[in-house]
């Protein structure tokens, strides 16, 4: 069965650090690998990865697929209260049209 | 069941047919959601039901788009006169009722993918 996993699960930061959200995945026929923000009722598009060690960027958000080690990282640097969200994972594979994952919650305090 | 389900999970039909796609939220989740995804693009939404309120159809893109939902469990997506543009994967996902702050997680189910011939 295509599984997506996320960790951690919570995470509670400081306006100005830097954190790492974790993607893991077991699917049969790997396309891609797609990060989501959450902030309201429609998860908003951030980044889609398809090859391994290209890193892709979009301001303070990056991101980076890891098909050896079925993974992917989304980085986020100086955060900012703006970044509060629930990030999610999601893996579109040959078996099942997208696969998510229980996504990270985020909360940046100031 | 353990989390949602949607059915079929791949559907091939011919321009101008109807089709009809069904969502099973997780028992307990008042609020269920359509989203669209075309191929390389991020989540378009369609709709969102709440409870027993009036959805919000405010994401769907044409009236040959419809859906319904029969108090708090299944839902049922129907385009009529399909177009190879509807071409694309349609997500449901359902929550807890979204308060007025931060949303509760979406649980997404896998999908349909629609292929309009």
């Amino acid at each position: 069965e295509d599984k997506v996993v996320q960790s951690p699960l919570s995470l509670v930061v400081h306006e100005g650090d830097t954190v790492t959200l974790n993607c893991s995945y077991e699917v049969t026929n790997f396309r891609s690998l797609l990060w989501y923000k959450q902030e309201k009722k429609a998860p908003t598009f951030l980044f889609m990865l398809t090859s391994s060690g290209i890193e892709k960027k979009s301001g303070r958000l990056s991101s980076i697929l890891d098909k050896k080690e079925l993974s992917s990282i989304l980085n986020i640097t100086a955060t900012q209260t703006g970044d509060s969200a629930i990030y999610l994972c999601a893996v579109e594979a040959g078996n099942t049209p997208l696969v998510f994952g229980k996504g990270t919650r985020l909360s940046v305090i100031a | 069941g353990a989390g949602v389900s949607q059915s079929p999970s791949n559907k091939v039909t011919e321009k101008g047919k109807d089709v009809e796609l069904r969502c099973d939220p997780i028992s307990g989740h008042t609020a269920l959601y359509w989203y669209r995804q075309r191929l390389g693009q991020g989540l378009e939404f369609l709709i969102y039901f709440q409870g027993n309120s009036a959805p919000d159809k405010s994401g769907l893109p044409s009236d040959r788009f419809s859906a319904e939902r029969t108090g708090e469990s299944v839902s049922t997506l129907t385009i009529q006169r399909t177009q190879q543009e509807d071409s694309a994967v349609y997500l449901c996902a359902s929550s807890l009722a979204p308060g007025s702050g931060y949303p509760y997680e979406q649980y997404f189910g896998p999908g349909t993918r629609l292929t309009v011939t």
